[in-house]
């Protein structure tokens, strides 16, 4: 069974500063995804990963995946307050149809 | 049009009833998903349709019962829940039925479902 873990579960971080965000998972898999939810609010699509080395960047985040290791990190650079929200990493794996399992979820607080 | 609408935004039911919740998306996608998030929680597969056809079921209660009666559009109805049912529920849509390199999954606004 796949399992997805990411951690910190919860991060705060003062505006300005850098944090990276981890998400490993259990099995073989080089498609990685991650999504950003605001409190009450549906899943936002920021970066699909598809191969092992792939970086991607977008604005203050950048996501790569390292397809050997299992483990994709998501880069926080120079944070502000309108970061703060949950970051899921979802990890895809199956042979028919498209069957995510997401990690735990990192809930960032970006404090002023 | 490059979204997925779910409505109600809201619904509150009782032990008895029976509702349904609708999706819909005009992107051409062949995969169609529901999911199920409680709180502080990341969302949890429930059921994947490819290209109108039920491919995955989470071993989900059977009072969730899916539909899809066309490719744009996905049911989900409810009969006799419980209060633990009571979560957001999420549908999403991807543009492949099969697994493809790149099946990203756009999700819609959700439905906020509270069993009373």
């Amino acid at each position: 069974e796949l399992k997805v873990e990411q951690n910190p579960l919860f991060l705060s971080m003062q505006e300005g500063k850098n944090y990276t965000i981890y998400c490993n998972y259990s099995t073989t898999s080089d498609r990685l995804y991650w999504y950003r939810q605001d409190p009450g609010k549906s899943l936002e699509s920021l970066f699909v990963l598809l191969s092992n080395g792939a970086v991607k960047q977008e604005g203050r985040l950048m996501a790569s995946l390292d397809t050997k290791a299992r483990l994709s990190t998501l880069h926080i650079t120079a944070a502000v307050h309108d970061l703060s929200a949950t970051y899921f990493c979802a990890v895809d794996n199956t042979g028919t149809a498209s069957k995510l399992t997401f990690g735990t979820g990192t809930r960032l607080q970006v404090t002023l | 049009d490059t979204e997925v609408t779910q409505t109600p935004k809201h619904l509150v039911m009782g032990m008895t009833n029976k509702k349904s919740l609708k999706c819909e998306q005009h992107m051409g996608h062949r995969a169609m998903y529901w999911y199920k998030q409680k709180a502080k929680k990341p969302p949890e597969l429930m059921f994947v349709y490819s290209y109108e056809k039920l491919s995955i079921n989470e071993s989900v209660p059977s009072r969730f019962s899916p539909e899809c009666p066309n490719s744009s559009l996905l049911n989900l109805h409810l009969h006799a829940l419980q209060p633990e049912d009571s979560a957001l529920y999420l549908c999403a849509s991807s543009r492949y039925g099969t697994i493809s390199p790149a099946n990203e999954q756009f999700f819609g606004p959700g439905t906020r479902l509270t069993v009373l």
